[in-house]
């Protein structure tokens, strides 16, 4: 069973910033990776699939990038519409999320 | 424009089976390379993936939850049905179905949640 853990949990930031979210599988999982925003109340939605795609209508402020076990999402210059919570999710075996960081404002 | 919506009960009791119907449109579930799954969120707290069906019937279950699910599809209905049987207070959760494109590997399409209260 294939555990994917995020760091940090939670992260302050104010509007400009570039802030990088991590996120480790216990065992490889290739690009099989993708990063979800949700924000309260809220369906999550895609942001990046296959480790660095970008679905269509997604900003180019959110990038991707790793292989393997070690992932990451960066957020280029964060706008007041970025404050939500992130989420890993392995799509190797099954599609297990990670616990989830929340991005404040600081 | 693909939509999908959950249903079922609101409240279950401890030990009683949670049956969650969810219900699409603008994609067929005969389609070769789509799937649904079902994934919740107790109140404050991660997502959790759940099951997925694909379109060929083949089912994936999370294997902490595996002994307590079924999904099932009615291609003809245009739904996907969840049963959690032996339910738990710690089961309550918002329940979420999602549609995985065609030969991709992520959720492009969300339902709007419901929410399950396990209280007796």
């Amino acid at each position: 069973d294939i555990q994917m853990t995020q760091s940090p949990s939670s992260l302050s930031a104010s509007v400009g910033d570039r802030v990088t979210i991590t996120c480790r599988a216990s065992q490889s999982i290739n690009t099989y990776l993708n990063w979800y925003q949700q924000k309260p109340g809220k369906a999550p939605k895609v942001l990046i699939h296959a480790a660095s795609s970008l679905p269509g209508g997604v900003p180019s402020r959110f990038t991707g990038s790793g292989s393997g076990t070690d992932f990451t999402l960066t957020i280029s210059s964060l706008q007041p519409e970025d404050f939500a919570t992130y989420y890993c999710q392995q799509s190797y075996s099954t599609y297990a999320f990670g616990q989830g960081t929340k991005l404040e404002i600081k | 424009q693909i939509t999908l919506k959950e249903s079922g009960p609101t409240l279950v009791k401890p030990t009683q089976t949670l049956t969650l119907t969810c219900t699409f449109s603008g994609f067929s579930l005969s389609t070769s390379g789509v799937g649904v799954g079902w994934i919740r969120q107790p109140p404050g707290k991660a997502l959790e993936w759940l099951a997925l069906i694909y379109w060929d019937d083949d089912k994936r279950y999370s294997p902490s939850l595996k002994s307590r699910l079924t999904i099932t599809k009615d291609t003809s209905k245009n739904q996907v049905v969840l049963t959690m049987t032996n339910m738990d207070p710690v089961d309550t959760a918002t329940y979420y179905c999602a549609h995985r494109p065609p030969d991709l590997y992520y959720f492009d399409s969300w339902g709007q949640g419901a929410l399950v209260t396990v209280s007796s």
